[in-house]
């Protein structure tokens, strides 16, 4: 089955450091990739969708600045959450799709980062 | 009204039951649907996709799918304790760039 590997599953850091989470399709090509957040007991909250060698799209109330995504093949997105703080402690997921006709195919999740800011 | 309407449970069933987890939806323009299985601080797994109207089966689980009606059910024979989690459903067309998922269902089958 399609594989997706998410790295690192878990950081504690401190106020203000700058957090870059990878996210790698293992044994498919993905031309889609999508970042989520999680909080506790709650349902995916899409924070962007990022297509190989474009720009990614934020939804909305998502600070781009502050949630950098570079998507830069078709195996590897990365999600650079810069400066943060307390708040932005959360449970960030990637999803990858493989290439197919239109859109047609599932997507496929990573085990998620746990991430803590003290 | 959310796209993708899901009960939030929480279920709890002993083990060996079936298990009836639905959602419904209102875009006409999704033409394929799934299932996702998500243990807790895991990501979601994906459990069944489907293209067309009517029923599919893997195993214990079998997904069924009315168009007609804009409703979706996952199904599951003989229970485990294993499949604790929470089940999202899934939707999408051809020309979305991103699917929609319900909430999730969590589901607890005790021993």
């Amino acid at each position: 089955g399609a594989v997706v590997s998410q790295h690192p599953s878990r950081v504690i850091c401190k106020s203000g450091t700058s957090v870059k989470i990878e996210c790698r399709s293992l044994d498919f090509q993905a031309t889609t990739m999508f970042w989520y957040r999680q909080f506790p007991k709650q349902s995916l909250m899409l924070m962007a969708t990022s297509n190989e060698g474009s720009k990614a799209t934020y939804e909305q109330g998502v600070e781009k600045d502050k949630f950098l995504i570079n998507h830069a093949s078709l195996t590897l997105s990365t999600l650079t959450v810069t400066s943060a703080h307390p708040e932005d402690s959360s449970f960030y997921i990637c999803s990858a799709r493989a290439l197919g006709q239109g859109n047609n195919q599932p997507q496929h999740f990573g085990d998620g980062t746990r991430l803590s800011i003290l | 009204q959310k796209e993708v309407e899901q009960d939030p449970g929480p279920l709890s069933v002993p083990e060996g039951a079936i298990v009836s987890l639905n959602c419904t939806y209102s875009n006409s323009a999704f033409q394929y649907f799934m299932w996702y299985r998500q243990y807790s601080r895991k990501g979601p797994e994906l459990l069944m996709y489907t293209y067309s109207s009517g029923n599919k089966e893997d195993g214990r689980f079998t997904a069924q799918v009315d168009k007609s009606s804009k409703y979706i059910s996952l199904f599951i024979r003989d229970s485990q304790p294993s499949d604790s989690a929470t089940y999202l459903c899934a939707m999408g067309n051809t020309n979305a760039g991103k699917s929609t998922f319900g909430d999730g269902t969590t589901l607890t089958v005790k021993p």
